[in-house]
């Protein structure tokens, strides 16, 4: 069964740096994109980034290149996402995704699989 | 503002179909064959329904269909459940910098 469990909850002021996590289970994590997507409380989902673990080829939306970065360790199955300095509208909660089909090619084919979702609150 | 857009909420009585339309442009929804549609219930992560704009992953109730033309496309429930009241977000792929694009999200209210 493929699951991808997520870390948990957390609670940071502004300008705190921060890493959540995501670890694959089930599937050859080397083989499928993973991505991330924000979720800000009561608002729509917004495409951030994916990484391809095989070769740590990632991509981000212009809207959060330079503000997050993505990454993987696939020697523990497990992809990331962190932040250096974050802000209060950093306030959201964060699902990571695998998409549907394999390979190194970006196939945008939906994210089949989701984590539970991170809740992140910045808030001094 | 989101890239794609769909109504902010459709409503309909057990039994009924409805159709919730997702409206992008050449560059994304009418350039490729790669809108997805996702449910999303309070609290829960989002599901994947709808791929390639008209495939239903396995174990998706067939009540579920997705459709595109031009740049709209739309995913249609037929004999709505209770159970199908939730979130839907239409996503596709973009040809611009930012690769992939959802919709704003429309609420579906079961009468």
């Amino acid at each position: 069964e493929v699951q991808l469990v997520q870390s948990g909850a957390e609670v940071k002021k502004p300008g705190e740096s921060l890493k959540i996590s995501c670890k694959g289970s089930g599937y050859s994590f080397t083989s499928y994109w993973i991505g991330w997507v924000r979720q800000m409380p009561g608002k729509g989902l917004e495409w951030m980034g994916i990484i391809y673990p095989g070769d740590s080829d990632t991509r981000y939306s212009p809207s959060f290149q330079g503000q997050v970065t993505i990454s993987a360790d696939k020697s523990i199955s497990t992809a990331y996402l962190q932040w250096s300095s974050l802000k209060a509208s950093d306030t959201a909660m964060y699902y990571c995704a695998r998409l549907r089909g394999s390979g190194s090619y970006y196939n945008p084919v939906g994210f089949q699989h989701w984590g539970q979702g991170t809740l992140v609150t910045v808030s001094s | 503002q989101s890239a794609l857009t769909q109504p902010a909420s459709v409503s309909g009585s057990p039994g009924q179909s409805i159709t919730i339309s997702c409206t992008g442009t050449s560059s994304d929804v009418g350039g490729y064959n790669y809108v997805s549609w996702y449910q999303q219930h309070p609290g829960k992560a989002p599901k994947l329904m709808i791929y390639d704009v008209s495939n239903r992953p396995s174990g998706v109730s067939n009540r579920f269909s997705g459709s595109k033309s031009g740049n709209t496309a739309s995913l249609t429930i037929s004999g709505l459940q209770a159970e199908d009241e939730a979130d839907y977000y239409c996503s596709s792929y973009t040809s611009s910098s930012t690769l992939e694009v959802f919709g704003g999200g429309t609420k579906l209210t079961v009468l």
